[in-house]
Parts: structure tokens; sequence; C-alpha cells
């Protein structure tokens, strides 16, 4: 089993829509869980972080952890054409990020 | 957030060249930068963690006399690829430590050996 689960898709959905986007993990250790999005041919660019279990709201986004059941969701509310990318979840232990294998999102107008 | 840059964004070399990326913390500094390389569609593969001023810890299977890396100082770590060859091409991505273990990460170099 790996460390981190993540549906790589691709997720289709239309313009407005709420998304959400999901990793599964193994590992307990893991203490920080990040969100990044990856445009075609571009570095990974980070998006929202949390530490305890719970939710985090940022604009349009919304981070979740639930320690108990060792998943993270990420909710893109609203969504934009130019939310279309490759969104990876990673997680941090002992000062080492596990990523997940991404997620693409097309979002259609 | 911080900011991190690389240069060159992309490189076309010919197969037995050497080929130095170079990865910097612009409004930061970073006492450990990562080097990640990516192939289409995959995720990214850890390379190496660069610590200033020490060597480079390698990942299992990564030759580090191939990838070589320096980390002189705090805002400035290079990946030199040795002896390139076809298999190496790839898209090469750093990132920077920051202050709560997150990675910001560099816009990425393709590197294409013809």
């Amino acid at each position: 089993q790996k460390e981190v689960e993540q549906d790589p898709g691709p997720l289709s959905v239309p313009e407005g829509a709420i998304v959400s986007l999901n990793c599964t993990y193994s590992n307990s250790a893991f203490q920080y869980f990040m969100w990044y999005r990856q445009y075609s041919r571009k570095g990974p660019e980070l998006l929202m972080y949390t530490y305890s279990s719970g939710n985090k709201e940022d604009g349009r986004f919304t981070a979740q952890v639930d320690k108990s059941s060792k998943y993270i969701s990420l909710f893109i509310r609203d969504s934009q054409p130019s939310d279309s990318a490759t969104y990876l979840c990673a997680m941090n232990a002992d000062s080492t990020l596990t990523f997940g294998k991404g997620t693409m999102l097309l979002v259609s107008p | 957030g911080a900011v991190v840059s690389q240069h060159p964004s992309w490189v076309i070399c010919k197969s037995g060249t050497s080929v130095k990326i170079e990865c910097r913390s612009l409004d930061f500094q970073a006492t450990t930068m990562f080097w990640y390389r990516q192939f289409p569609k995959q995720s990214l593969m850890l390379m190496a963690t660069s610590n200033e001023g020490s060597k480079a810890t390698y990942e299992q299977g990564v030759e580090k006399d191939k990838f070589l890396i320096n980390h002189a100082s705090l805002t400035l770590s290079t990946l030199t690829v040795t002896s390139a060859h076809p298999e190496d091409s790839s898209f090469y991505i750093c990132s920077a430590r920051g202050t709560i273990d997150e990675q910001f990460f560099g816009p990425g170099t393709r590197l294409t050996v013809l």
C-alpha cells in the first residue's frame, strides 16, 4: 500500500461546480497537510496548508483534514476554467514531504 | 508566499554534455532545498535533499556522480547533470523549505537531451 493515495482523474466539471479532491494516507506520523496546484509545464504552487483536523478556508478553497480517518480533502467552490490544473496533496513527517500522484481537474466553460 | 526561481527554464543539449540548473530563493534564506524530477503525467520524484554547506542526500537509485548538487549559499543550489543522455530528458524542479516545513517550488527546468 502506498503511503499517499490520490485518484489521478481526470475530473471534468462544468464552470461553477463545486469540486472535491481527496487523498488518503496510511502513515499516522504525518503532521502537516498541503495542497499544491500545478499548471502544465510549471512548478507546483502552494495553495493551502493545514496542521490539525478540521477545516481551513481561503477564498474559494477549503481544505479539510480528518486524521482519524486518514483522509484529506480540498474543495473548490464556483470553479473556473482557470482552475484547470493538476492538484497534488502532500504530507509532512520528519521534514520530508510525500506527494500524492496528483488529480487532473478540467473545468469547462 | 516565498519566491523561488530557476534558471534556465528550458535547455536543449547534445548527448554527452553537462548541464547546470540553478535554483534561487529570492526573498528568504533556505538552509534546505530539494531537487525533483517529473516525467509527463507523473508525480514529483524526489532526487536529493540539498543542505547549505554540506553534502546532498540522494534518494535511492539516484546516481550522485551523475547528478551533482552544490548548495554553496543560503539562497542558491545548483544541479549539474553530467554526461547527459536522452533518458535524462525530463522536467527538473527545485524547492526550498519554509519555516513550517512547507516547500516553495521553482518554475521548473525542461531538459531535452538530443
